[in-house]
């Protein structure tokens, strides 16, 4: 079957760096993306990855393996905004776009 | 604002009922997605349109329709309504439908809630 695992929740200091993992097992391959959500928000892009290697993007880094079916996000210097969740998906190859639960990241000062 | 309407913004009704969710799509993107969110729980897929067909179905209840127009605006119906159904629905646009990789912009959402 298919399926994508992150952690459900993690907890950071405002300032400090934190790694969301993401690991995956699809059908075919098109893209993984990672979305930002606040509570009782939409989703909103963050990153795009395709390509192994790594993505960055302002305080925000992406880092995907394809060999291991394994991405991360960074976040560096953690702000209080930065609570949320974050959401992995794959695009896999039959079209459809199969998403983690999501990881709640909760920031402390 | 991701330029993707969604309406209504809430939407209360009871069990058994039909409800019609409506989302209008970013100009120019042919892709419209529907998902639907129950509390504290991931983003369940639930169909694609591209270009007013049917491109992708995800785990979408027979109870549950949806259809995109040739305006390019889709319409997302549930019928027989259970308690269960409570969720956020967003909807979403992306510009093509041939390639999965292409980012997709969320609409607002609408909170349904079945009491």
């Amino acid at each position: 079957g298919q399926n994508i695992d992150q952690p459900t929740e993690m907890t950071a200091t405002e300032g400090a760096i934190v790694q969301i993992n993401c690991t995956y097992q699809t059908s075919g391959f098109n893209g993984l993306f990672w979305y930002q959500q606040h509570a009782g928000e939409a989703p909103t892009f963050l990153s795009y990855n395709v390509l192994d290697g790594l993505e960055e993007k302002g305080r925000f880094s992406s880092f995907l393996s394809r060999s291991k079916g394994y991405s991360y996000l960074l976040l560096k210097e953690l702000q209080m905004k930065d609570s949320a969740s974050y959401l992995c998906a794959v695009g896999d190859s039959n079209y459809q776009f199969i998403w983690g639960a999501g990881t709640k990241l909760i920031i402390k000062p | 604002d991701s330029g993707v309407t969604q309406t209504p913004k809430h939407l209360i009704t009871a069990t058994g009922q039909r409800v019609t969710l409506r989302c209008s799509p970013r100009s120019g993107d042919l892709s419209v997605y529907w998902y639907q969110q129950s509390l504290d729980q991931g983003l369940q897929f639930l169909i694609q349109y591209y270009n007013g067909e049917e491109r992708a179905k995800g785990n979408i209840l027979e109870r549950f329709s949806a259809q995109q127009f040739p305006d390019l605006h889709s319409e997302l119906n549930l019928s027989s309504l259970e308690l269960g159904d409570s969720a956020l629905y967003f909807c979403a646009s992306s510009a093509g439908g041939l390639e999965t990789y292409n980012e997709q912009f969320f609409g607002p959402g609408t909170r349904l809630t079945v009491l």
